[in-house]
Order: structure tokens, then C-alpha cells, then sequence
């Protein structure tokens, strides 16, 4: 099975800020990741598959890179409302996997 | 618009049984494997299992292995997973997914477990 492995765990950032997630999958999976926002009490929020496709009506902010076993997620311009935890997500083969989560903070 | 609409979920005593249902509109359903995924309270997501498109082939987490039974009915749209010998430490928020190109969550149903 692969594995994903995300860090940081958590971050704190000012509003303007840049901040970058990375993941890391065990195994090769071309460019199979999805990156997910989870507010309190909701359900995962899509926010770019395929590595680097940004899902319709999410802020040009947010952007996805990497392919292979490296990957990662880049919010330009941090803002309040981008407080959450964040996800990624082999879609590689099954099982899919998830990282361990980062959980954003604004300072 | 995709649309997963879960049902089911409650209050059971340990050792008790309940089923999840999942209704999918919005994508061809018979062409994507789907998974379940859960939450328990303050923690990370953690997938509990996947079946193929055909139903064919199910995936488990080892820590549901033999208890939890995922299943589909390609006729209906329609995703099911069945708890079984349920423990408290699987009180979670259980969601429905497409995982598969692109991810779609159904709502979550809670699953408590207690005594």
C-alpha cells in the first residue's frame, strides 16, 4: 500500500503570509494527489486534484505542484479564512491514503 | 453537481450493529471505486475501506477487519457499509467518498458508541 507522509503538523502564519504544505507518498504516483480543506464540523472541502488542478470557485491562492513522490500545496496571500486543516490524498491506486493533516493557524 | 447523500448512523452499544447508507447522484456511479472514511472527535481522518466499481474487490483497515462490511449496489447509486461487533473506539463521524481523480464527501453520519 502507499503511504503519504505530510508536514508540517501544524503552522502559524500571519495574514499575507506565504505557507507551504508538503507531502510525500512512499511509492511513484505520477501525478494521482488531491489536496482537501477541512473546517470544524464539516466535510473535506476538494481543493485542487490532480496534483495541480484547482477545483472550480477556489481562489487562485491556493496552488498545487509536484508529481511523482513529491508534492506540494501553497497558499499565497494567507487570509482569516483559510484556518483550517489540510489534507492530502493518494488516488494512485487503492486504498487511497490520507497525510497525517496540517493544521493552519493564523497568528 | 455530484451529490452524496448519507443516512443512517446513531447511538449503539457496544457490540451492536448498525448500517450507512450512501446515495450518489451527479457521476456515473458504476465507474468509480468509493470508499469510507472516518473521523473521530479532534482527530485526523482515517480511511476505513474501499470497494471497485464492480464490487468485486473490498479493501480494509486493519483496525475494522472482519467487523466492518462495505458493499454496493450499482443498480441503485447506491454505497452501503455494515458495522458490526461495534466498539467504542469506533464512535467517529463516518463519511462516504469518491476518492478516486477527483474527492466528493457525502455529509458525514455519527456513529456513537457507548454503553
Amino acid at each position: 500500500d502507499i503511504q503519504m507522509t505530510q508536514s508540517p503538523s501544524s503552522l502559524s502564519a500571519s495574514v499575507g503570509d506565504r505557507v507551504t504544505i508538503t507531502c510525500q507518498a512512499s511509492q511513484h504516483i505520477n501525478k494521482n494527489l488531491i489536496w482537501y480543506q477541512q473546517k470544524p464540523g464539516k466535510a473535506p472541502k476538494l481543493l485542487v486534484y490532480d496534483a495541480s488542478i484547482l477545483e472550480t470557485g477556489v481562489p487562485a491562492r491556493f496552488v498545487g505542484r509536484g508529481s511523482g513522490t513529491d508534492f506540494s500545496l501553497t497558499i499565497n496571500n494567507l487570509q482569516p479564512e483559510d484556518i483550517a486543516t489540510y489534507y492530502c490524498q493518494q488516488c494512485q491506486s487503492l486504498p487511497p491514503a490520507f497525510g497525517q493533516g496540517t493544521k493552519l493557524e493564523i497568528k | 453537481d455530484v451529490q452524496l447523500l448519507q443516512s443512517g448512523g446513531g447511538l449503539v452499544q457496544p457490540g451492536g450493529s448498525l448500517r450507512l447508507s450512501c446515495d450518489v447522484s451527479g457521476f456515473t456511479f458504476r465507474l468509480f471505486a468509493m470508499s469510507w472514511v472516518r473521523q473521530a472527535p479532534g482527530k485526523r481522518l482515517e480511511w476505513v475501506s474501499s470497494i471497485s466499481k464492480d464490487g468485486l474487490t473490498t479493501f480494509y483497515a486493519d483496525s475494522v477487519k472482519g467487523r466492518l462490511t462495505i458493499s454496493r449496489d450499482n443498480s441503485k447509486n447506491t454505497l452501503y457499509l455494515q458495522l458490526d461487533t461495534l466498539r467504542v473506539e469506533d464512535t467517529a463521524l463516518y463519511y462516504c467518498a469518491k476518492l478516486e481523480e477527483d474527492g466528493h464527501w457525502g455529509q458525514g453520519s455519527l456513529v456513537t458508541v457507548s454503553s
